[in-house]
């Protein structure tokens, strides 16, 4: 099983250029989630899908839209690139609604010019 | 949401255990304790994690307070591998999709 995977690995992008980041899983997960690092800092969260077909809003959502494409992918948007949406993204995935763990994908090093 | 506090870093001499302390006073009663770590340049990966009583898996332990304000995350014999960033989070039982995550603390071995 590769797990949880994203692409690209690394993106650079000038201000109000438009990208979508990929993710997919292939160990059936029902949720899938879309997280982004600033420098320093921890994860927070952007949008989350708990099932195939639901979308929800996390912490910060401005400026990205998502669409789960099926049970295996999870994309993520960014209309109108800029610079503060310069982060790393990670994509991840969790077998149910209950407590189990996350599993993260590696990441996409995002810089926005 | 019910927050955590840990320290920004700590040291440890490699062979050696490590406990991680993370306080959360606000912790409610369907708030399930978990720990991640970040190793450098890769994305969290899963810890551990419990409820009221203590717990043990092959990576640590999780030590949790009587009165659940508190808990300590024990890494027996620090690695060089160990060297990442722990992240101690609260996640509801109740709703529990979401993971909140603080700054965390940096531990760092030394060989």
């Amino acid at each position: 099983n590769a797990g949880v995977t994203q692409t690209p690995k690394f993106q650079v992008l000038k201000t109000g250029q438009s990208m979508t980041l990929q993710c997919a899983q292939d160990m059936n997960h029902n949720s899938m989630y879309w997280y982004r690092q600033d420098p320093g800092m921890g994860l927070r969260l952007i949008y989350y899908s708990a099932s195939e077909g639901t979308t929800d809003k996390g912490e910060v959502p401005n400026g990205y839209n998502v669409s789960r494409l099926n049970k295996r992918e999870f994309s993520l948007r960014l209309e109108s690139a800029a610079p503060s949406q310069t982060s790393v993204y990670f994509c991840a995935s969790k077998r149910d609604r209950g407590l189990d763990e996350q599993f993260f994908g590696p990441g996409t090093r995002l810089t926005v010019l | 949401d019910a927050k955590t506090t840990q320290p920004n870093s700590m040291e440890s001499n490699e062979e050696e255990p490590v406990h991680l302390p993370c306080n959360h006073s606000t912790i409610s009663g369907t708030d399930y304790i978990h720990w991640y770590r970040q190793l450098p340049s890769q994305g969290p990966e899963y810890v551990i994690h419990g409820l009221t009583s203590n717990v043990n898996n092959r990576m640590a332990s999780l030590a949790i307070a009587e009165d659940r304000k508190s808990s300590t995350l024990i890494l027996h014999r620090a690695t060089l591998r160990d060297a990442a960033v722990y992240y101690c989070i609260l996640r509801d039982g109740a709703k529990g999709n979401k993971l909140t995550f603080g700054g965390g603390t940096r531990v760092l071995v030394k060989p």
